[in-house]
């Protein structure tokens, strides 16, 4: 069975950093990009960026190029999304999720990780 | 790239059909097979119901079907159920490596 297992919720200060985790299971986790999307309180899905765990080539939305770091440990099936310095609009809830290198697309979702940035 | 637009809200009752559009450009919907619909109820995760356009993933009922024309891509939902109440996401390839998603719509049973 295909699982994606993010880490829990946070709760940071702004300006803090923070990295989450999202750990796949039940596949060949180098054989598919694994993507991240945001969610943010009441709206809808934005495309983050994918990373390519065989090789660890990223391609991030121009929305988010230079607001968040994506990266990978192969060794233990696990992706990261990361931020040096918090704002309050990074709020949201953060998903994982298993993506074909074909373009095809999103197939299997983690269950989220909400982050909540507040003074 | 912007969001790929979709009609806020769509309703029908039970056993009705309702369908559901998203609207792109050239660059990304008009421009490859690979549009996918996901649906997502309140506080889970999004689940996919059709990929590359108009393929159902195993274990997805056959009340759901896909299409496009030109830039726009729909969702059809048949013989309407009470579990079908949920947000509704198209998503495409736009070029680039990178992937866009509607604004999402609201299905509600009546």
């Amino acid at each position: 069975e295909v699982q994606l297992v993010q880490s829990g919720a946070e709760v940071k200060k702004p300006g803090e950093s923070l990295r989450i985790s999202c750990k796949g299971s039940g596949y060949t986790f180098t054989s598919y990009w694994t993507s991240w999307v945001r969610q943010m309180p009441g709206k809808g899905l934005e495309w983050m960026g994918r990373i390519d765990p065989s090789d660890s080539y990223i391609n991030y939305s121009p929305s988010f190029q230079g607001h968040v770091t994506i990266s990978v440990d192969k060794s233990i099936t696990t992706a990261f999304l990361q931020w040096s310095s918090l704002k309050a609009s990074d709020t949201a809830m953060y998903y994982c999720a298993r993506q074909d290198s074909s373009g095809t697309g999103i197939d299997y979702w983690g269950q989220g990780t909400l982050v909540t940035v507040s003074s | 790239q912007s969001a790929l637009t979709q009609p806020p809200s769509a309703s029908g009752s039970p056993g009705q059909s309702v369908t559901i559009s998203c609207t792109g450009t050239s660059s990304d919907v008009g421009g490859y097979k690979y549009v996918s619909w996901y649906q997502q109820h309140p506080g889970k995760a999004p689940k996919l119901m059709i990929y590359d356009v108009s393929q159902r993933p195993l274990g997805v009922p056959d009340r759901f079907s896909g299409s496009k024309s030109a830039n726009t891509a729909s969702l059809t939902v048949s013989g309407l159920q009470a579990e079908d109440e949920a947000d509704y996401y198209c998503s495409s390839y736009a070029g680039n490596n990178n992937w866009v998603f509607g604004g999402g719509t609201k299905l509600t049973v009546l």
